[in-house]
C-alpha cells in the first residue's frame, strides 16, 4: 500500500533562517507530487507540483522553492524565511484520480 | 482560473443532518472531491463524484452535484461529534486540484 511521510511534524524557525521540509512517498512509482500551504484559518494554496524528477512547476511566486531529487522525494526549501511563511505545509501525491495527503508540517516563523 | 467557494462555518446538533455547500465557476472538471481535515492533521479524502453523476451515496455521506447551477453539496446524516472538522471541496484541473476555502463544521452534543 502507498504511504506518504513528511518531516518534521513541527518546526519553529527565526526570520531569515533557511528551511527544508521533506516529503517521501512509498508504494508507488512516478507519482505526481504537490506542496500546499494552509495559512491559519484559510484554505489550501497550491505552491508547487512535479510530474517527474527535476520537473517543478511553481504556482505562486514567493521566496520558497521546491526540488525533486528522486522519484519519490519532494523537498520544499527557503533560503531566508519570512514571517508570512508560517503555516501548515502539506505534501500530496496523486494517482487513480485521487490525491493523498501527508500528515503535514506546522511551521512557525518568529 | 477556477473559483471555488464555500461558506466558512456550520453548526449542527448531534444526530441532525449536516449539509455543506460548494459553488464553482469552471465546469470542465472530471472529478469533484470532498476532503476532511481534523485539527492539526492532514487532509483525508472522504468521497468523490464523477462529473457525469448527479448523486453518490456512501454510508452516511451523500454527494449531490448540480452541474447546471455549478453547485456541489455534501450531506452527512446522523452527524456525530467525531464529524467536527473542516471540510474542503476540490475540483480537478488537469494534474492539479483547486480547493475551496473550507467549511468548519461544529457538532454540538
Amino acid at each position: 500500500s502507498q504511504t506518504i511521510h513528511q518531516w518534521p511534524a513541527t518546526l519553529v524557525q527565526p526570520v531569515g533562517s533557511p528551511l527544508s521540509l521533506e516529503c517521501t512517498v512509498e508504494g508507488t512509482s512516478n507519482p505526481n507530487l504537490y506542496w500546499y500551504r494552509q495559512a491559519a484559518g484559510r484554505g489550501l494554496q497550491l505552491l508547487f507540483y512535479s510530474v517527474g524528477i527535476g520537473q517543478i512547476s511553481s504556482e505562486v511566486p514567493q521566496n520558497l522553492s521546491a526540488s525533486r531529487p528522486q522519484d519519490r522525494q519532494f523537498i520544499l526549501s527557503s533560503k531566508k524565511l519570512l514571517l508570512s511563511d508560517s503555516g501548515f505545509y502539506l505534501c500530496a501525491w496523486s494517482g487513480n484520480n485521487e490525491q493523498f495527503f501527508g500528515p503535514g508540517t506546522r511551521l512557525t516563523v518568529l | 482560473g477556477e473559483d471555488v467557494e464555500q461558506s466558512l462555518f456550520l453548526s449542527v446538533r448531534e444526530g441532525d443532518s449536516s449539509v455543506i455547500n460548494c459553488t464553482y465557476t469552471d465546469s470542465s472538471s472530471t472529478y469533484l472531491y470532498w476532503y476532511k481535515q481534523e485539527p492539526g492533521a492532514g487532509l483525508q479524502l472522504l468521497t468523490y463524484i464523477f462529473s457525469n453523476m448527479d448523486m453518490k451515496q456512501d454510508q452516511r455521506l451523500t454527494v449531490l452535484l448540480n452541474k447546471k447551477d455549478k453547485h456541489l453539496s455534501l450531506r452527512i446524516a446522523d452527524t456525530q461529534t467525531g464529524d467536527s472538522a473542516i471540510y474542503f471541496c476540490a475540483l480537478d484541473a488537469g494534474n492539479m486540484l483547486t480547493f475551496g476555502g473550507g467549511t468548519r463544521l461544529m457538532v454540538k452534543p
